[in-house]
């Protein structure tokens, strides 16, 4: 149970802004949301995370609804190289494993 | 700094033969996590270490164990492979618990 809802694919242009959306209805009030991207023939790599309000960092933002059950990663400008599995995944942190779902599969057309 | 380092990259085995695969956290992270994944399941916690303590367990049978040890480096073993055991293991470490993980490119096994 991956507890999150993403689509399974998505498709941009270069240089265009791109918003992945992120569905956690069941979240509960201290688990963070946290955004893992997988290109390919490489392990995961940690793009961002939050718990409550907006975040930002050198690769994206994490826009996260009021009532966070659902968020969004943004890219501000998509590059060839964004072109990966974008996953998010709700996490209390700790010991407990990240659970990962199927992810959003991101093409970039150039 | 250096990433997290996995050694083998790859290997091939036969099914009954054990494996074990080794991962060096960055400096400073003394957790380390380990994932399996495949085109079917997806990514799959294997297990955490902490301080050399087993902290949580993902749903796997008993053939998957780990270790870590004092200078946080970790190994993780599987006996009497089994042809679906053939994956993408992936190590990951962090300073403390599953907040920011940065992962290893990970040791692709292949159990002919």
């Amino acid at each position: 149970d991956a507890k999150t809802t993403q689509p399974n694919s998505m498709e941009s242009n270069e240089e265009e802004p791109v918003h992945l959306p992120c569905n956690h209805s069941t979240i509960s009030g201290t688990d963070y949301i946290h955004w893992y991207r997988q290109l390919p023939s490489q392990g995961p790599e940690y793009v961002i995370h939050g718990l409550t309000s907006n975040v930002n960092n050198r690769m994206a933002s994490l826009a996260i609804a009021e009532d966070r059950k659902s968020s969004t990663l943004i890219l501000h400008r998509a590059t060839l190289r964004d072109a990966a599995v974008y996953y998010c995944i709700r996490s209390g942190g700790g010991a407990d494993g990240l659970t990962f779902g199927k992810g959003t599969h991101l093409i970039i057309q150039p | 700094k250096a990433g997290v380092t996995q050694t083998p990259r790859y290997l091939i085995k036969t099914r009954g033969q054990q494996v074990t695969l080794s991962c060096s956290p960055i400096s400073g992270h003394r957790s380390v996590s380990w994932y399996q994944q495949t085109p079917g399941q997806g990514l799959q916690f294997l297990f955490e270490y902490f301080s050399e303590t087993q902290r949580n367990k993902g749903n796997f049978p008993g053939r998957f164990s780990g270790r870590q040890f004092s200078n946080s480096r970790s190994e993780m073993n599987v006996s009497t492979l089994e042809l679906g055991d053939s994956a993408l293991y992936l190590c990951a470490s962090s300073l403390a618990g599953a907040n920011v993980l940065t992962f290893g490119a990970g040791s692709r096994l292949t159990v002919l």
